[in-house]
């Protein structure tokens, strides 16, 4: 069993819609990141946080240590949104564990 | 700015040949070097990190190795190549002297082992 669990693998929606992607984990961490991997290949860092909520543009991520859970929130969602986003946790060892990702098709 | 670089970009090889992947990243001093492989339908794994020149943890036993010539050079290698190491392999930088910064991804390499 993976340590990083992702859902859903993949998600279509159309344009304008609010998309959630959910990661949780089964470890200890004391860092979470989202990564957005794009059709070609390359991958962006997102975001990186370990309690609360950040925002970018469009873009929330949230995290509750508690329950060992983060979301990815995009709101207005666009075409170009289309790409795989990775979560991947930082536990004791300080090295990433990445989930398998969620592919996002958005719609025109 | 930093940037970070990878080449080739795309790589098809037979089986039994050798490898060498390069990395280099411009713009910082003694980064952390990261080299991941995402094979199909799988996700990100770690292979190799190194927190300065010479100095290499390899995190999975495989047929590949890297080397850090340079400060800001990164390599990987094989002396011979499996069916199985066909993948996207991916480069990636982090300051600090941990490694729980941000991670910036160089664009990666398709290899195809034939």
């Amino acid at each position: 069993k993976n340590e990083v669990e992702q859902s859903p693998q993949n998600l279509t929606a159309q344009e304008g819609e609010f998309i959630t992607i959910n990661c949780s984990y089964s470890v200890g961490i004391s860092a979470l990141h989202w990564l957005q991997q794009h059709p070609g290949g390359g991958i962006v860092s997102l975001f990186m946080l370990s309690s609360g909520k950040k925002k970018h543009g469009r873009l929330i991520a949230t995290i509750n240590i508690q329950e060992k859970h983060s979301s990815l929130h995009i709101t207005a969602s666009h075409p170009r949104d289309s790409a795989v986003y990775i979560c991947a946790g930082q536990g004791g060892s300080e090295k990433l564990v990445f989930g398998k990702g969620t592919k996002l098709t958005v719609n025109p | 700015s930093q940037t970070i670089h990878q080449w080739p970009a795309t790589l098809v090889q037979p089986v039994g040949s050798p490898l060498s992947l390069e990395c280099t990243v411009e713009g910082t001093s003694n980064p952390n070097l990261y080299w991941y492989r995402q094979a199909a339908g799988r996700g990100l794994q770690l292979l190799f990190y190194s927190v300065g020149i010479g100095q290499i943890s390899s995190e999975v036993p495989q047929n590949l190795s890297a080397s850090r010539p340079q400060d800001r050079q990164f390599i990987l290698s094989s002396k011979k190549l499996l069916l199985s190491d066909s993948g996207f392999y991916l480069c990636a930088w982090s300051a600090g002297q941990k490694l729980t910064d941000t991670q910036y991804f160089g664009p990666g390499t398709r290899l195809t082992v034939l």
